[in-house]
């Protein structure tokens, strides 16, 4: 069966306290995972596409990782202005659609 | 740039009222989605529209109806609206393409009273 299961649900963070949010997925025949993130009533905004184990993309303060089991986003030296829901999708061979994890929720306190 | 537009932002429906909501894009994207999105859940697939004059089930149909007016415009329908449907909608669009993601709107918050 297909999953995707982001940890921690919740993080805090003190201001410039680095961390990774995890993100581990079983689906049959990865075409493409994707990280968003979300504001409190907002829609999910797009951040980063990773297609193959060893990938790693970086935007600012963020940085994408991906292996065969699980993605990585890593934050350096957070801001308070980075406290988010942050979203990991998979999308499967032949598919449109994405499937997602529950999110993990991010503050960081200055 | 509008990107993926929503209507109403917000609504409160009685059980067994109809109402329809709006997604409108300005990317020229050629599929369209609308996922439902609730609290300790991941967003669920509801119906999407791989290309104009194509809909298909996704993941969590039961209780909707979807058209694809035109490439710009997506509605979803709840015909008889139960309390179970409350949740906040989300429409997205893409160009189908494995190197272009999602875009999202805003979202439509539905309470089903």
């Amino acid at each position: 069966e297909d999953q995707v299961t982001q940890s921690p649900e919740a993080l805090r963070l003190q201001e410039g306290e680095s961390s990774s949010l995890n993100c581990s997925y079983t689906v049959s025949g990865l075409r493409g995972l994707f990280w968003y993130r979300q504001d409190p009533g907002k829609g999910p905004e797009f951040l980063f596409t990773l297609y193959s184990a060893g990938e790693e993309k970086e935007k600012e303060r963020l940085k994408a990782t991906l292996t065969k089991k699980e993605s990585f986003l890593h934050i350096t030296a957070p801001k308070p202005e980075d406290s988010a829901t942050y979203l990991c999708a998979v999308q499967k061979t032949g598919a449109n659609n994405l499937f997602f994890g529950t999110g993990t929720r991010l503050t960081v306190i200055p | 740039n509008a990107g993926v537009t929503q209507t109403p932002k917000f609504q409160v429906l009685k059980t067994g009222q109809s109402m329809t909501l709006q997604c409108a894009q300005d990317m020229n994207h050629n599929s369209m989605y609308w996922y439902r999105q609730d609290p300790g859940m991941g967003l669920r697939l509801i119906y999407y529209s791989a290309s104009e004059g194509t809909t298909d089930k996704g993941e969590v149909p039961n209780g909707y109806n979807v058209s694809r007016l035109n490439k710009r415009e997506f509605s979803l329908r709840l015909e008889s609206a139960a309390p179970s449907q409350t949740s906040v909608y989300f429409c997205a669009s893409d160009r189908r393409r494995s190197d272009q993601p999602q875009h999202f709107g805003d979202g439509t918050r539905l309470s089903i009273l």
